[in-house]
This record gives C-alpha cells, sequence and structure tokens, in this order.
C-alpha cells in the first residue's frame, strides 16, 4: 500500500528565504506525482506534475524534482514571500493497473515572516 | 480561467440524513473524483468516474454512498444515511489529461 511522507510537518523561514520542501512515497511505481497548496479552509491549487519519466518541472519560483527509485520528490521555493504562506501537500498517482486515485502527503505547513 | 466549483460550501445535517454534495467539473474534462479531508488528516480518495460509471473506488466508499453525473454538466456525491464520521471537507476533482484540479469543497457537518 502507498504511504507517502511530508517532512518537515511544519516550516517558518523569513520572507526571502530560499526553501526545500520534502515528500517520500512507499512505492516507487508512481504514474505521476503532483503539489499542491492548501490555503485555510479552502480548496487544493495544483502547482506543479511530474510525469514518472521527468526528473524536475518548473514553475515561476517553483521547482520540483523527482527521484522516482529513491521514493522522493522536492519541491524548491525561491525567494520566498508572505503570499506563499500555505500548506503544501504532495501527491502521488499510482502507475500500475490504471489507477486513477491520488495519495496524499499530511502536507508541510509553511509559515513565510514579513 | 475554468474551475470546479461545488456547492454548497457549508452543509449541516443530522445524523441518519440523506445529504447531496454537488459539483460542476470544468466542461471538457472527462475524468472526475471525489475526496475527502477530515479536519487535521489527509486527503482521501472516495472514487473516480468516467464514462458514466465508477472506474474506482476506496475502501470508505461503502453501499452509502453513491456517485451520479445526471446531466452534462453536473456530478454529485450522495450519502443515504450521515454518520458522525462522515464530517469532513469533501472535494471534487476533474481533469482531462494528467492534472487533476479540484473545488474549493463543500464543508460537511454531521451532529
Amino acid at each position: 500500500k502507498q504511504e507517502v511522507t511530508q517532512i518537515p510537518a511544519a516550516l517558518s523561514v523569513p520572507e526571502g528565504e530560499n526553501l526545500v520542501l520534502n515528500c517520500s512515497f512507499t512505492d516507487s511505481a508512481i504514474y505521476n506525482l503532483q503539489w499542491f497548496r492548501q490555503d485555510p479552509g479552502k480548496g487544493l491549487t495544483s502547482l506543479l506534475l511530474i510525469q514518472s519519466s521527468q526528473r524536475e518541472q518548473t514553475s515561476g519560483r517553483l521547482n520540483a524534482s523527482l527521484d522516482k527509485s529513491s521514493g522522493r520528490s522536492t519541491l524548491y521555493i525561491a525567494a520566498s514571500q508572505p503570499g506563499d504562506s500555505a500548506t503544501y501537500l504532495c501527491a502521488v498517482r499510482h502507475g500500475e493497473g490504471g489507477s486513477e486515485k491520488l495519495v496524499f502527503g499530511k502536507g508541510t505547513k509553511l509559515t513565510v515572516n514579513p | 480561467e475554468p474551475e470546479v466549483t461545488q456547492t454548497p460550501s457549508h452543509q449541516v445535517t443530522q445524523m441518519g440524513q440523506e445529504v447531496i454534495l454537488r459539483c460542476v467539473p470544468i466542461s471538457n474534462h472527462l475524468y472526475f473524483y471525489w475526496y475527502r479531508q477530515i479536519l487535521g488528516q489527509k486527503v482521501e480518495f472516495l472514487v473516480s468516474f468516467y464514462n458514466n460509471e465508477i472506474s474506482e473506488k476506496s475502501e470508505i466508499f461503502d453501499d452509502q454512498f453513491s456517485v451520479e453525473r445526471p446531466d452534462g454538466s453536473n456530478f454529485t456525491l450522495k450519502i443515504r444515511s450521515t454518520k458522525l464520521e462522515d464530517s469532513a471537507m469533501y472535494f471534487c476533482a476533474s481533469r482531462l489529461r494528467l492534472e487533476q484540479y479540484f473545488g474549493p469543497g463543500t464543508r460537511l457537518t454531521v451532529t
């Protein structure tokens, strides 16, 4: 059974700092991995999707990497801003059997202090 | 930019009552999902729906749950007889290609 873990559970940084959020998964047979942002009491906003054949994806100040064989992904946020404060979720879609479901980690709660 | 919408944003119901949560997926999407998130816990998959039938469901999605796409735009989740433990945020999602897009959620409170 796929398990997704995110470390740290919470992170507080000063504005302008570069930071890395970590995601690990137990079954490397994934189809793709998605990073989401969740604001308090709100829905999930998709940030980046990495396919199993890719090593990284970039969008603006965000860069996500994937090391499928070791079961790890990182989300790098450059020059953090207070508006980046949110919970960041990692989710994997299994690669075998045509599974549709995303399996989520519990998230990392990020606070960027002005 | 097209987005997934959900109604209502908050639903309060009594234990044993039936509830229907509504979603309007992005218009050209073909795959539809329901997830839930109990307060303080992970987002959990409930069901996926494609070509007018369930393609996958989790252990949570028992006989008390059903889904329907009654017309070309709506996608609904019905809980027949709600329990206290059904209290959660319910998210609808849809996709056309690889990426799943989520709605803002319906907070269901069962009293």
